[in-house]
């Protein structure tokens, strides 16, 4: 069975420009989350999924992060416009249900804004 | 909110024992997960504990003390492969978060 897999596993931007990761849980799982982490710092949360709809988004940054799961399957993540500062890993995680279920990452987009 | 305490780092002999601390204060308290996390890698799941105790797994286990806010990751046998970070993650309602980790060096 495939695991959480993220695309693209690299990406640099130039500050100002747009980019859109993307996610894509093991099938079936209803919850995703968007975790960050910025060098030296400790992963931190995002926001959480369940199936299409926001369930808590209340670790993003600012309005220059756009996250969204239509249909309930694959969700992105598109921040426009790149500032220096969202330059981290960010990755993603599902799980079948919510409390005390296991989540299972994917290997992380590492985001670079120069 | 949410607030977790761990050494940031620790050096350990292979073979041995080594304990990794955690203290924790958070709203909603559903849980408390461990993780591992190799440099470059996905964090991968180590343990859960929801009720007080030692959970043991091989040649890993886990103590949760919720009335302290306190747990710990207990591996034995250490080996080489066993360099990596490791993550606490207590979750409050639904949402996990993670402590900076603890960054775990076996040494020969």
């Amino acid at each position: 069975e495939a695991g959480v897999t993220q695309f693209p596993s690299h990406s640099v931007i130039e500050k100002g420009q747009t980019v859109t990761l993307r996610c894509d849980p093991i099938s079936g799982h209803d919850n995703l989350y968007w975790y960050r982490r910025v060098m030296g710092k400790e992963i931190k949360f995002l926001l959480h999924f369940v199936k299409e709809s926001k369930q808590d988004e209340s670790g993003m940054p600012n309005n220059r992060f756009l996250a969204e799961r239509t249909g309930g399957t694959y969700s992105t993540l598109k921040v426009q416009p790149a500032e220096l500062e969202d330059s981290g890993v960010y990755f993603c995680a599902s799980s079948l249900g919510s409390v005390g279920t296991e989540a299972f990452f994917g290997q992380g987009t590492r985001l670079t804004v120069v | 909110g949410q607030n977790i305490d761990q050494p940031t780092e620790m050096t350990a002999t292979e073979g041995a024992i080594v304990q990794i601390n955690c203290t924790y204060q958070t709203s909603g308290f559903n849980g408390l997960f461990w993780y591992q996390q190799h440099a470059g890698e996905a964090p991968t799941f180590l343990s859960y504990n929801v009720l007080d105790g030692l959970e043991e797994k091989g040649r890993f286990s886990s103590f949760l003390s919720r009335s302290k806010g306190y747990s710990y990751l207990l591996l034995k046998e250490l080996q080489m492969k066993d360099s990596a970070s490791y993550l606490c993650a207590p979750r409050g309602y639904q949402k996990v978060t993670f402590g900076t980790g603890t960054k775990l060096q076996v040494i020969p």
